[in-house]
């Protein structure tokens, strides 16, 4: 299967704890995008990434959230002290690089939902 | 205002039935415009994709795209209940990053 995974699927933790998110983008992708699903809402972008690089993070809210995305390996969103209301579903997505392919389109993953009790 | 607005619905049709759902928008600078299909549970799947002004048909499938009202249509015909997902509009300006979407459109297709 050479579609976006996401791991784990399923994320249960008690305020305070710290959530960890992974992303392995398509083969081939070299970009990768996360967003954050709340309940009744659209899906709304939080960061932009590439090998080594944060692009944009513009959607990301100033504290407790981080994410990188390593030479090797998958890329990380990190959640610090997780509150009630980061209890979401997080997607994924990614696209080729500039040189090959359409950097327009985004392929998404089947989601991380984060459940903070 | 939000950037991109979408009828929640739900909307529920016979199968068979030509189904059209549709989104407006409010920045002009929108170029790019995408239709993504959610099973429930899942992550969104892509199904259209159009760059600027009018017509794309996929099997089953067309969307438009009509920048002057802002407006984009995605139809489907000949609806299937395996179409029963959310659809979901996105939409994103010529070189940033980020996507915007609507909240999505519940449809039901009814056997």
């Amino acid at each position: 299967n050479a579609g976006v995974m996401q791991n784990p699927r399923h994320l249960v933790r008690r305020r305070g704890q710290e959530a960890r998110l992974r992303c392995s983008p398509m083969k081939g992708h070299s970009h990768v995008y996360w967003y954050r699903q709340l309940p009744e809402e659209g899906l709304k972008f939080m960061v932009y990434l590439q090998k080594e690089n944060i692009i944009d993070e513009s959607g990301m809210p100033k504290e407790r959230f981080s994410a990188e995305f390593p030479k090797e390996g998958p890329s990380i969103l990190r959640i610090q002290q997780v509150v009630r209301g980061d209890s979401a579903a997080y997607f994924c997505a990614s696209s080729p690089s500039r040189a090959s392919g359409s950097v327009e389109t985004q392929y998404f993953g089947p989601g991380t939902r984060l459940l903070v009790l | 205002q939000k950037e991109v607005e979408q009828d929640p619905g739900p909307l529920s049709v016979p199968e068979g039935a030509i189904v059209s759902l549709n989104c407006t928008y409010s920045n002009s600078a929108f170029q790019y415009f995408m239709w993504y299909r959610q099973y429930s549970r899942k992550g969104p799947e892509l199904l259209m994709y159009t760059y600027s002004s009018g017509n794309k048909e996929d099997g089953r499938f067309t969307a438009q795209v009509d920048k002057s009202s802002k407006y984009i249509s995605l139809f489907i015909r000949d609806s299937q209940p395996s179409d029963s997902a959310t659809y979901l509009c996105a939409m994103k300006i010529a070189g940033a990053n980020n996507l915007f979407f609507g909240t999505g459109t519940r449809l039901t297709v009814i056997p």
